[in-house]
């Protein structure tokens, strides 16, 4: 069966360190990948996406990575914020979205 | 521009009764979308809408969950009877076309069933 794994543990750094997250997957072809960041109580919200013949998408201190030999994506954060502090989700698409179940990421000053 | 409205943002009902829950997309997306959030987990896709007509229902559990969307704008998702593992927050997004275009997400309803 189709299966998407993210970090399963929280990610702890340091302010102004990269964080690097995730996100690997089974049993499927996606056709694009998004990434989305979700704050308690609140929605998800749109930060990438990327398609299966690019390899690497950037904006601002975001940059994702799409591999699909190796199945799976990486979500950089360079110079992170405590303001960075939430989950991120990934999620596959073809025809609709399947979304992992995300990594929280907490940034210390 | 005005995000997408969902209401109520939380309610509290016993196992057995019935629940429905409204959400107002942005203005000219086409595409509605209803997802189910268990606490802990990403949102999980129970229905996907393309203007007032069903893309994808794969996976709502029609015996108990309905949604709608009339003249293709506004939708309601309805359960009945609800049961205790219907517990979840239940988010609204949209987009402007397909789903690989970026989805805007409403607050959500927070669910607690007794």
């Amino acid at each position: 069966s189709q299966k998407i794994e993210q970090n399963s543990e929280a990610l702890n750094i340091q302010e102004g360190k990269t964080a690097t997250l995730t996100c690997n997957y089974t049993n499927y072809s996606p056709a694009y990948l998004q990434w989305y960041r979700q704050d308690p109580g609140r929605g998800p919200v749109f930060l990438l996406l990327i398609r299966e013949n690019e390899k690497e998408k950037r904006k601002e201190r975001l940059k994702v990575t799409f591999d699909t030999t190796l199945k799976q994506s990486l979500f950089h954060i360079t110079a992170s914020q405590p303001a960075d502090s939430a989950t991120y989700l990934c999620a596959l698409g073809y025809s609709t979205l399947t979304f992992g179940k995300g990594t929280m990421l907490l940034v210390s000053p | 521009e005005a995000g997408v409205a969902q209401s109520p943002r939380y309610k509290i009902i016993e196992k057995r009764q019935s629940v429905a829950f409204w959400c107002n997309p942005i203005s000219g997306h086409a595409t509605l979308y209803w997802y189910q959030q268990i606490l802990g987990q990403g949102p999980k896709l129970l229905i996907q809408f393309q203007n007032n007509g069903v893309v994808d229902d794969s996976q709502l559990p029609k015996d108990r969950f309905s949604a709608e969307r009339l003249k293709g704008v506004d939708s309601t998702l309805k359960i009945q009877p609800a049961k205790l593992e219907d517990s979840a927050v239940y988010l609204c997004a949209s987009s402007f076309g397909t789903s690989e275009e970026r989805q805007f997400f409403g607050p959500g309803t927070r669910l607690t069933v007794l």
